[in-house]
């Protein structure tokens, strides 16, 4: 059973281009977290998916931040005009259907830096 | 405002001691608290958990506790391997129905064989 899987791993992006980071959750989950950590910091929840729905957008910025989990395919945290601040560690993390918080399954993480 | 403290940045340990990790919190909501495992270039990996109707949890070598009135919690290891060398995360969510994390700034734990 695969984990979580992110990609790209590694996503370098200039100031005002478009990053789109994709998150697997395994097999059987369907609910989605996304957490970014900033350099020297913990991780920070952005937004709680499930299938077509999202649940908690609390942590998400007001613009330029939109996440989405079709009913087909991965979950995708899209960054519109990137800025150097955008610059963190984005981390997918899954759980199954009413899994309790220490369900919660993360991916590897995708590293974005903004040039 | 961080809701959930780690004050110190990094602890170094020999091998074979106890490590001590502690973790602060101010959000009187959290009743759920977990620690989580960060090797370099991996996501975080969950290691222990403990409700808030409990002070004490244990698992093999690792041990958490809550101290509800100080809003604190720790995890202890015991004894300490090379292999624990990792950043430690505390984290505490409002319930444990699969809600949001909120993760402390992390440990930096060397084990020094």
């Amino acid at each position: 059973n695969a984990g979580v899987m992110q990609n790209p791993r590694h996503l370098v992006r200039r100031r005002g281009q478009e990053a789109r980071l994709r998150c697997s959750p395994m097999k059987g989950h369907s609910h989605v977290y996304w957490y970014r950590q900033l350099p020297e910091e913990g991780l920070k929840f952005m937004v709680y998916l499930q299938k077509e729905n999202i649940i908690d957008e609390s942590g998400m910025p007001k613009e330029r931040f939109s996440a989405e989990f079709p009913k087909e395919g991965p979950s995708i945290l899209r960054i519109q005009q990137v800025v150097r601040g955008d610059s963190a560690a984005y981390f997918c993390a899954s759980s199954p259907t009413s899994g309790g918080a220490d369900e919660q399954f993360f991916g590897p993480g995708t590293r974005l830096t903004v040039l | 405002d961080q809701q959930v403290k780690q004050n110190s940045p990094s602890l170094s340990v020999q091998e074979g001691r106890i490590s001590i990790l502690n973790c602060d919190y101010t959000n009187s909501m959290f009743d759920y608290f977990l620690w989580y495992k960060k090797y370099p270039a991996e996501g975080p990996t969950f290691l222990i958990s403990i409700s808030s109707i409990k002070d004490k949890n244990e698992d093999g070598r690792f041990t958490v506790f809550l101290n509800k009135s100080a809003k604190h919690l720790s995890l202890h290891i015991v004894p300490s391997q090379p292999g624990d060398s990792a950043v430690y995360f505390c984290a505490a969510s409002e319930d444990n129905a699969g809600n949001m994390l909120t993760f402390g700034g992390g440990t930096r734990l060397m084990v020094k064989p």
